[in-house]
């Protein structure tokens, strides 16, 4: 059982490049949400979705765009990367409302 | 605006003893309270949760209290072990969004 998958773990772009980040998980969740994190600003939510096909924009959604296709996928595409960009995401996922996520690895991204 | 507010960056406790961190909200329509832990390099992972309908909930070590009126939270961990140490963010939600919004974290040493 993998859980919450997160690729790559690691990631350097160019300002105004494109990119996706990848998660994934294995455990029928239908919750599922994208959070950054930055020093001093704790954990922010990006994106979420309740289930298959349905997203919703969270605290800090621009620059960014989301899809949730399949149950089990949820990437997130930073359109034009820029600086601010830099941070490192967090996926999670959980089965219900009242559940606790369960977050992946997380990926460190820098946009220089 | 933030909405969960952790004030104390840090805490510093002797193991053995009980360390307390404390957690305020601003939206008095979350009604679903949760308690992460992070290790550095992982993701956070799920401790402990209350319900608006209640005001303390136990689990081993870990206990939350909820003040309503207040609009204010706390977790309190006896006895503090070394292995405690770690960042710990409160969160929140309301059943009618399904956003869990965190706070900032706490950083606890737990010092032998």
């Amino acid at each position: 059982n993998a859980g919450v998958t997160q690729t790559p773990k690691f990631q350097v772009l160019k300002t105004g490049q494109s990119m996706t980040l990848q998660c994934a998980q294995d455990m029928n969740h239908e919750y599922m949400s994208w959070y950054r994190q930055d020093p001093g600003m704790g954990l922010r939510l990006i994106h979420y979705s309740v289930g298959a096909g349905i997203t919703d924009q969270g605290e800090v959604p621009n620059g960014y765009n989301v899809s949730r296709s399949t149950t089990e996928d949820f990437p997130l595409r930073l359109l034009s990367a820029a600086p601010s960009q830099t941070s490192v995401y967090f996926c999670a996922s959980k089965l219900g409302s009242i559940d606790g996520y369960t977050f992946g690895s997380g990926t460190r991204l820098t946009v220089v | 605006d933030q909405q969960v507010k952790q004030n104390s960056p840090s805490l510093s406790v002797q193991e053995g003893r009980i360390s307390i961190l404390n957690c305020d909200y601003t939206n008095s329509m979350f009604d679903y309270f949760l308690w992460y832990k992070k290790y550095p390099a992982e993701g956070p992972t799920f401790l402990i949760s209350i319900s608006s309908i209640k005001d303390k909930n136990e689990d081993g070590r870990f206990t939350v209290f909820l003040n309503k009126s207040a609009k204010h939270l706390s977790l309190h961990i006896v006895p503090s072990q070394p292995g405690d140490s770690a960042v710990y963010f409160c969160a929140a939600s309301a059943t009618n969004t399904d956003k869990l919004i965190f706070g900032t974290g706490t950083r606890l040493q737990v010092f032998p």
